[in-house]
Parts: C-alpha cells; structure tokens; sequence
C-alpha cells in the first residue's frame, strides 16, 4: 500500500529546535519529488518545501533559512529540520508525494494525515 | 509569486444542487492547475490535476475546466460526502501557491 506517515510533531517553545519525518511505504522518495505542506489550525493550506529527485530544495520565503529539507534513500524517509521556531509556525504538518502526470503536470497525490507542531512559550 | 484566488469563501447547497467554484490566478498558469478536497481533520485529496483530469477513483460528478487564468470546479449533483473544503493550486512555478479555500456546507 502507497502510505506516507509523519511524526516528529511537538509542542515546543519560540526559538526552538525541531525534526519532522515522513516515512514512505509502498514507493520509493528519492525517486520521487516530495514536499511539505502545512495548515495553521482553522486556516488554509501553505506549501512549505519541496525536494527534487536531483537533490536541490526549493523554501518557501516564511521559512527559508529556517527549515530545511532532507532526505534518507536508505530508510525511504523524508524529513524537515525546523529551525528557529516562530509562533506563526504552529500548524499541522503534512508531507505530500508530487505525482507526476504525462511528463509535465504535477500534484500533491498522496498526502499523510499530518504531525502537529505547537509552537508556544 | 502567484497569487490564487478562491470564490466564493463559503457556500450553502442542498444535496442535488450543482454547484461551481472558480479559481483565478494572478498570472497565466496555462493549465497546471490542482483540485483538492478536505473533510475537518482529515488530509486533502487530489480531487482534479491539469485544470480538467480526474485522479483514480475520482467520481465523475466532478470536473473541472479553465486555463491561462481562469479555472472552475463544477459538481453536478452534490452529494452528503461531498460537503467539505475545497482548495486550487498552481504547480507552474515555484513558490507553490493555495487558494483560500472554499467551504461547501448543508443548507
């Protein structure tokens, strides 16, 4: 079964450290491009980061220099270093595959149910 | 960046009722456009990818239409589990960009 599953998720406090992973079963991440996309409680969703098959990363402009997006091919995980922690950060994380569809279009087609990040003093 | 704009915000429909949600992009887009559904506490759901093709298992209530800058979702005959949140997004250029949002609620 296609299956993304996130953990990592946290109540932490401004300033703070944190790591998320995403663990991907059923394909293969680093053969794929995956993102991370969150959503502030009650609000809509904001794309966050995005890892190309080639290894280069794209940020959104909230978060670059902050957050950084990894990877581990051994262990099919997909991760996001969170760095100095803000309390605009506090949202439900998802990791998301980006099928891509005849060679050019691309989508967010398998999604996990998400981790929490709290970020309050 | 490419800013999208969902509306309306919100709507009220009876099951049955046909219903449109149009998307609009600040700038062309050509079709690299998204659908996504989501149901409070659940992840989304690709509902439509390039402004008009149905993911797997998508029910054909749903379609979807546009280009450039101009996009619709169309649900022919709502029905109960189709109440639920629905969200554009642009894959033409990075920074990735969401709608608002629509929220489609019983009448």
């Amino acid at each position: 079964e296609v299956q993304l599953v996130e953990s990592g998720g946290d109540l932490i406090q401004p300033g703070g450290s944190l790591r998320l992973s995403c663990a991907a079963s059923g394909f293969t991440v680093s053969t794929n491009y995956m993102s991370w996309v969150r959503q502030a409680p009650g609000k809509g969703l904001e794309w966050v980061s995005l890892i190309y098959t080639d290894g280069n990363t794209f940020y959104a402009d909230s978060v670059k220099g902050r957050f950084t997006i990894s990877r581990d091919n051994s262990n099919n995980i997909l991760y996001l270093h969170m760095n100095s922690l803000r309390a605009g950060d506090t949202a439900v994380y998802y990791c998301a595959r980006v099928g891509r569809f005849g060679g050019t279009a691309e989508a967010f087609d398998i999604w996990g149910q998400g981790t929490m990040v709290t970020v309050s003093s | 960046d490419i800013q999208m704009t969902q509306s309306p915000s919100s709507l009220s429909a009876s099951v049955g009722d046909r219903v449109t949600i149009t998307c609009r992009a600040s700038q062309s887009i050509s079709r690299y456009l998204n659908w996504y559904q989501q149901k409070p506490g659940k992840a989304p759901k690709l509902l439509i990818y390039a402004a008009s093709t149905f993911q797997s298992g998508v029910p054909s209530r749903f379609s979807g239409s546009g280009s450039g800058t101009d996009f619709t979702l169309t649900i022919s005959s709502l029905q109960p589990e189709d109440f639920a949140t629905y969200y554009c997004q642009q894959s033409y250029s990075t920074p990735l960009t969401f709608g608002g949002g629509t929220k489609v609620e019983i009448k």
